[in-house]
Protein backbone atom coordinates (compact mmCIF):
# COMPACT_ATOMS: atom_id res chain seq x y z
CA UNK A 1 0.00 0.00 0.00
CA UNK A 2 0.95 3.55 -0.13
CA UNK A 3 1.21 4.06 3.36
CA UNK A 4 1.81 2.49 6.82
CA UNK A 5 -1.40 0.62 7.95
CA UNK A 6 -2.90 -0.18 11.07
CA UNK A 7 -5.68 -2.31 12.10
CA UNK A 8 -8.13 -1.75 14.19
CA UNK A 9 -8.62 1.47 14.18
CA UNK A 10 -10.37 1.51 17.64
CA UNK A 11 -10.66 -1.36 20.20
CA UNK A 12 -12.17 -1.29 23.64
CA UNK A 13 -11.48 -4.25 25.82
CA UNK A 14 -12.31 -5.08 29.31
CA UNK A 15 -9.47 -4.66 32.28
CA UNK A 16 -7.88 -8.53 31.84
CA UNK A 17 -8.33 -9.16 28.16
CA UNK A 18 -5.71 -9.64 25.81
CA UNK A 19 -5.80 -7.75 22.43
CA UNK A 20 -4.06 -7.91 19.66
CA UNK A 21 -2.96 -4.70 16.95
CA UNK A 22 -1.91 -5.09 13.89
CA UNK A 23 0.47 -2.92 11.36
CA UNK A 24 1.59 -3.33 7.94
CA UNK A 25 4.17 -1.28 7.06
CA UNK A 26 4.89 0.11 4.17
CA UNK A 27 6.44 -2.82 1.67
CA UNK A 28 10.56 -2.56 0.98
CA UNK A 29 10.73 -0.82 4.52
CA UNK A 30 13.22 -3.20 6.37
CA UNK A 31 12.56 -1.30 9.84
CA UNK A 32 9.23 -1.01 11.83
CA UNK A 33 8.64 0.60 15.29
CA UNK A 34 5.99 0.27 18.04
CA UNK A 35 5.45 3.26 19.59
CA UNK A 36 2.27 4.59 22.53
CA UNK A 37 0.90 7.78 22.97
CA UNK A 38 -1.00 8.41 26.16
CA UNK A 39 -3.05 11.27 26.95
CA UNK A 40 -0.94 14.51 27.17
CA UNK A 41 2.18 12.30 27.02
CA UNK A 42 5.01 12.06 24.57
CA UNK A 43 5.14 9.02 21.60
CA UNK A 44 6.68 6.92 23.85
CA UNK A 45 8.86 3.85 22.64
CA UNK A 46 8.04 0.13 23.02
CA UNK A 47 10.12 -2.30 20.50
CA UNK A 48 11.89 -1.81 17.18
CA UNK A 49 12.54 -4.33 14.46
CA UNK A 50 15.37 -4.19 12.28
CA UNK A 51 15.83 -6.62 9.36
CA UNK A 52 16.06 -10.53 10.63
CA UNK A 53 17.98 -8.37 13.86
CA UNK A 54 16.88 -9.05 17.01
CA UNK A 55 14.66 -6.48 17.72
CA UNK A 56 15.08 -3.60 20.58
CA UNK A 57 12.42 -4.69 23.40
CA UNK A 58 13.93 -2.14 25.82
CA UNK A 59 10.65 -0.08 25.95
CA UNK A 60 8.29 -2.53 26.52
CA UNK A 61 6.74 -1.37 29.99
CA UNK A 62 6.04 -4.85 31.06
CA UNK A 63 5.92 -8.62 30.53
CA UNK A 64 2.55 -8.52 29.21
CA UNK A 65 3.43 -6.14 26.40
CA UNK A 66 4.93 -8.33 23.40
CA UNK A 67 5.25 -8.11 19.67
CA UNK A 68 6.52 -10.05 16.47
CA UNK A 69 7.09 -9.13 13.01
CA UNK A 70 6.72 -11.95 10.41
CA UNK A 71 8.18 -12.80 7.29
CA UNK A 72 10.01 -9.13 7.59
CA UNK A 73 6.46 -7.18 6.88
CA UNK A 74 3.19 -7.25 9.23
CA UNK A 75 4.03 -7.48 12.72
CA UNK A 76 1.31 -7.65 15.92
CA UNK A 77 1.78 -6.45 19.38
CA UNK A 78 0.08 -8.01 21.54
CA UNK A 79 -1.10 -7.29 25.15
CA UNK A 80 -2.03 -9.64 27.62
CA UNK A 81 -4.12 -9.28 30.56
CA UNK A 82 -4.64 -5.32 29.95
CA UNK A 83 -4.97 -2.56 32.28
CA UNK A 84 -6.34 0.57 32.40
CA UNK A 85 -3.22 2.20 31.82
CA UNK A 86 -2.83 0.58 28.69
CA UNK A 87 -5.43 3.10 27.44
CA UNK A 88 -3.56 5.04 24.82
CA UNK A 89 -3.11 5.35 20.99
CA UNK A 90 -0.64 2.55 20.04
CA UNK A 91 1.31 3.61 16.63
CA UNK A 92 3.36 1.80 14.16
CA UNK A 93 5.76 3.53 12.07
CA UNK A 94 8.44 1.84 9.38
CA UNK A 95 11.86 3.16 7.78
CA UNK A 96 14.00 2.31 5.34
CA UNK A 97 17.45 1.98 6.82
CA UNK A 98 20.37 0.80 4.82
CA UNK A 99 23.29 0.08 6.46
CA UNK A 100 26.14 1.60 7.26
CA UNK A 101 24.59 5.05 6.86
CA UNK A 102 23.98 6.35 10.39
CA UNK A 103 24.20 9.84 10.34
CA UNK A 104 20.84 9.94 7.73
CA UNK A 105 17.23 11.01 9.21
CA UNK A 106 15.90 7.46 8.04
CA UNK A 107 12.35 9.39 8.07
CA UNK A 108 10.02 7.57 9.83
CA UNK A 109 6.28 6.96 8.29
CA UNK A 110 3.64 6.44 11.06
CA UNK A 111 0.52 4.68 10.50
CA UNK A 112 -2.87 6.49 11.83
CA UNK A 113 -2.24 4.50 14.96
CA UNK A 114 -4.94 2.24 17.24
CA UNK A 115 -7.14 3.92 20.09
CA UNK A 116 -6.96 1.27 22.65
CA UNK A 117 -9.80 1.95 25.82
CA UNK A 118 -9.73 -0.64 28.40
CA UNK A 119 -12.29 -0.18 30.83
CA UNK B 1 17.49 9.35 32.06
CA UNK B 2 16.29 11.49 28.93
CA UNK B 3 14.67 14.82 29.00
CA UNK B 4 13.25 16.66 26.11
CA UNK B 5 11.41 20.21 27.18
CA UNK B 6 9.10 21.91 24.68
CA UNK B 7 6.58 24.52 25.68
CA UNK B 8 3.12 23.32 26.36
CA UNK B 9 0.92 25.80 24.27
CA UNK B 10 1.28 28.41 21.60
CA UNK B 11 -0.67 30.75 19.99
CA UNK B 12 -0.01 33.07 16.83
CA UNK B 13 -1.46 34.87 13.91
CA UNK B 14 -2.45 34.10 10.90
CA UNK B 15 0.40 35.27 8.69
CA UNK B 16 3.39 35.93 11.13
CA UNK B 17 6.31 34.29 12.31
CA UNK B 18 6.67 31.59 15.37
CA UNK B 19 9.51 29.68 16.83
CA UNK B 20 8.98 26.69 18.61
CA UNK B 21 11.96 25.96 21.39
CA UNK B 22 13.07 22.45 22.71
CA UNK B 23 15.80 21.46 24.83
CA UNK B 24 17.16 18.58 25.40
CA UNK B 25 19.55 16.41 27.99
CA UNK B 26 19.53 12.85 27.09
CA UNK B 27 22.36 10.03 27.38
CA UNK B 28 23.82 10.19 23.68
CA UNK B 29 22.82 12.53 20.40
CA UNK B 30 22.47 11.14 17.13
CA UNK B 31 20.43 13.42 15.18
CA UNK B 32 17.07 15.50 16.02
CA UNK B 33 13.74 15.63 14.15
CA UNK B 34 10.51 17.70 14.14
CA UNK B 35 7.33 16.06 13.29
CA UNK B 36 3.80 17.43 12.37
CA UNK B 37 0.58 16.06 14.47
CA UNK B 38 -2.77 17.11 13.33
CA UNK B 39 -5.83 16.19 15.70
CA UNK B 40 -6.52 12.97 15.31
CA UNK B 41 -3.85 11.83 12.72
CA UNK B 42 -0.59 10.56 12.85
CA UNK B 43 2.69 12.58 12.80
CA UNK B 44 4.29 13.12 9.66
CA UNK B 45 8.11 13.94 9.21
CA UNK B 46 9.55 17.78 9.11
CA UNK B 47 13.28 17.92 9.48
CA UNK B 48 15.97 16.77 10.71
CA UNK B 49 19.30 18.18 12.09
CA UNK B 50 22.37 16.04 12.85
CA UNK B 51 25.10 19.16 12.37
CA UNK B 52 24.93 22.85 14.36
CA UNK B 53 23.35 25.10 12.21
CA UNK B 54 19.93 26.32 10.10
CA UNK B 55 18.64 23.31 7.65
CA UNK B 56 15.30 25.46 5.43
CA UNK B 57 12.99 23.78 4.04
CA UNK B 58 10.33 26.09 2.23
CA UNK B 59 8.44 28.16 5.04
CA UNK B 60 9.75 25.79 7.48
CA UNK B 61 13.20 26.09 8.97
CA UNK B 62 15.02 23.86 11.92
CA UNK B 63 17.77 24.76 14.04
CA UNK B 64 20.01 23.10 16.52
CA UNK B 65 22.79 23.69 18.60
CA UNK B 66 24.78 20.27 20.15
CA UNK B 67 26.69 22.45 22.67
CA UNK B 68 23.48 23.94 24.18
CA UNK B 69 21.17 20.73 23.31
CA UNK B 70 19.11 23.30 21.95
CA UNK B 71 16.95 23.61 18.95
CA UNK B 72 13.98 25.41 17.57
CA UNK B 73 11.51 25.14 14.29
CA UNK B 74 10.76 28.50 13.15
CA UNK B 75 7.04 28.29 10.86
CA UNK B 76 7.27 31.60 8.64
CA UNK B 77 4.33 32.70 6.79
CA UNK B 78 1.82 31.31 9.44
CA UNK B 79 -1.89 29.24 8.02
CA UNK B 80 -4.75 28.33 9.65
CA UNK B 81 -3.42 24.67 8.72
CA UNK B 82 -0.45 25.04 10.56
CA UNK B 83 -2.57 24.39 13.76
CA UNK B 84 -1.15 21.25 15.03
CA UNK B 85 1.00 19.82 17.54
CA UNK B 86 5.08 19.68 16.94
CA UNK B 87 6.97 16.89 18.37
CA UNK B 88 10.81 17.20 18.90
CA UNK B 89 12.79 13.77 18.91
CA UNK B 90 16.28 12.96 19.65
CA UNK B 91 17.78 9.86 18.68
CA UNK B 92 19.84 8.47 20.66
CA UNK B 93 23.00 6.70 19.17
CA UNK B 94 23.60 5.49 15.54
CA UNK B 95 22.09 2.41 14.57
CA UNK B 96 19.43 2.58 17.19
CA UNK B 97 17.09 4.83 15.17
CA UNK B 98 14.28 4.50 17.56
CA UNK B 99 13.10 8.21 19.14
CA UNK B 100 13.01 9.61 21.89
CA UNK B 101 10.17 12.55 22.04
CA UNK B 102 9.13 15.19 23.79
CA UNK B 103 5.29 16.12 24.53
CA UNK B 104 4.81 18.15 21.79
CA UNK B 105 3.64 22.04 21.41
CA UNK B 106 0.62 22.44 20.84
CA UNK B 107 0.12 25.21 17.90
CA UNK B 108 -2.94 27.12 17.52
CA UNK B 109 -2.88 29.73 14.48
CA UNK B 110 -5.58 32.36 14.65
CA UNK B 111 -6.96 34.82 12.09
Amino acid sequence: GAGVSQSPSNKVTEKGKDVELRCDPISGHTALYWYRQSLGQGLEFLIYFQGNSAPDKSGLPSDRFSAERTGGSVSTLTIQRTQQEDSAVYLCASSFNPPGLAVMPYEQYFGPGTRLTVT
Amino acid sequence: GQNIDQPTEMTATEGAIVQINCTYQTSGFNGLFWYQQHAGEAPTFLSYNVLDGLEEKGRFSSFLSRSKGYSYLLLKELQMKDSASYLCAVRLRPGANNLFFGTGTRLTVIP
